[in-house]
């Protein structure tokens, strides 16, 4: 039962433009979001997150949409710069008394010069 | 500001022994998380720890348990070692429970079971 999938293994964009990376959920009790990004040999870094009362929060380059409706939200980053290549794992979880995050897959982001 | 820092970096066991990992969590956070990545998987929940106490606990067998310090510090222990315990063991912190606040993560312990 994976709640939270990223259905993109990978993608490919070029230095400059946007990367929008997607992450869909199925559980309706989930109230917090959170983005990270991860390279080779080191921890998952804390990129963005967003509230479920809000439907958008922007950090720099970095903004997160979140659809409840659909449950979806999506990371766009612009422009896209090289060292943006890495893993992203969207996450998500319910209530402050849980403690767990749900990670999806992860998706290989790969921003070419 | 140190993040979370893991030892050690990596650690080979033999199957039936014991592991023991550790975590320091950022300073000011109280809660204590732990993760399993295993090959070709995501991230698992394992264990959340809270001012001292176990607050979660992920679908892992009892052999994986833990304890938080004082100083909310972490060790988890992973008894009776089988080859499918190895895997990247991530720790995270954050504030206290009662807030919805971002885990950050440590960059792990890589365990190989022999």
């Amino acid at each position: 039962d994976q709640q939270v999938k990223q259905n993109s293994p990978s993608l490919s964009v070029q230095e400059g433009r946007i990367s929008i990376l997607n992450c869909d959920y199925t559980n309706s009790m989930f109230d917090y979001f959170l983005w990270y990004k991860k390279y080779p040999a080191e921890g998952p870094t804390f990129l963005i997150s967003i509230s479920s009362i809000k439907d958008k929060n922007e950090d720099g380059r970095f903004t997160v949409f979140l659809n409840k409706s659909a449950k979806h939200l999506s990371l766009h980053i612009v422009p896209s710069q090289p060292g943006d290549s890495a893993v992203y794992f969207c996450a998500a979880s319910k209530g402050t008394s849980y403690g767990k995050l749900t990670f999806g897959q992860g998706t290989i982001l790969t921003v070419h010069p | 500001e140190a993040g979370v820092t893991q030892s050690p970096t990596h650690l080979i066991k033999t199957r039936g022994q014991q592991a023991t990992l550790r975590c320091s969590p950022i300073s000011g956070h109280t809660s204590v998380y732990w993760y399993q990545q295993a090959l070709g998987l995501g991230l698992q929940f394992l264990l959340w720890y809270d001012e001292g106490e176990e607050r979660n606990r992920g679908n892992f067998p009892p052999r994986f348990s833990g304890r938080q310090f004082p100083n909310y510090s972490s060790e988890l222990n992973v008894n009776a070692l089988e080859l499918e315990d190895s895997a990247l063991y991530l720790c995270a912190s954050s504030l206290g429970q009662g807030s919805s606040q971002p885990q950050h993560f440590g960059d792990g312990t890589r365990l190989s079971i022999l």
